[in-house]
């Protein structure tokens, strides 16, 4: 089975930030790669598909790059509402999630 | 509008049976491969199982391979799991989601979540 780790855990940020977040797998995934964010009593949404393509009503300032195994989100200029959970998930094989990375306020 | 609504979770002891339910309205469910997500209180998402729009095609992780058996009912628009042989650690709340037409395992629209606790 295809793990996921994702790094850091938790991230402490403020409104302005440019913040990035580290997804890696356990083989080669391609691009097969998303994120989604899910914010507190809510259903996780969709940002980035196929490692770097914006889902539609995206703000631009989420951008994803990488491939193979290894992954980055970024958050340029961090809004209030991207306080959130951050997820990975590989879709190469299976449907792996990466284990989260909590954004707070700093 | 589209729209995911699960049902039929509870309280069940180990080693007992759920059967959860989706209904769906507002897309062509018989186009999309449907999946179940699941998610452990205060943990992260894992995908469960999913099923190929005519319902020929099944996938399950490894953990419930053999104990979920994931169905859907094109002519009523809705998806169900049938659950068996439950563990503790089948307790979370389980999500119905369809995914992105043509994309793979990748979901777009999300219901709001059945909670499932398996508990003595």
């Amino acid at each position: 089975d295809i793990q996921m780790t994702q790094s850091p855990s938790t991230l402490s940020a403020s409104v302005g930030d440019t913040v990035t977040i580290t997804c890696r797998a356990s083989q080669n995934i391609n691009s097969w790669l998303a994120w989604y964010q899910q914010k507190p009593g809510k259903v996780p949404k969709l940002l980035i598909y196929k490692a770097s393509s914006l889902e539609s009503g995206v703000p631009s300032r989420f951008s994803g790059s990488g491939s193979g195994t290894e992954f980055t989100l970024t958050i340029s200029s961090l809004q209030p509402d991207d306080f959130a959970t951050y997820y990975c998930q590989q879709y190469n094989t299976g449907g792996t999630f990466g284990g989260g990375t909590k954004v707070d306020i700093k | 509008e589209v729209q995911l609504e699960e049902s039929g979770g509870g309280l069940v002891q180990p080693g007992g049976s759920l059967r959860l339910s989706c209904a769906v309205s507002g897309f062509t469910f018989s186009s999309h491969w449907m999946s179940w997500v699941r998610q452990a209180p205060g943990k992260g998402l894992e995908w469960v199982a999913n099923i190929s729009p005519d319902g020929s095609g099944k996938n399950y992780v490894g953990s419930v391979r053999g104990r979920f058996t994931i169905s859907r009912d094109n002519a009523k628009n809705s998806l169900h799991v049938q659950m068996n042989s439950l563990r503790d650690e089948d307790t979370a709340v389980y999500y119905c989601a369809t995914e992105v037409l043509g994309a793979g395992r990748i979901f777009d629209y999300w219901g709001q979540g059945t909670l499932v606790t398996v508990s003595s």
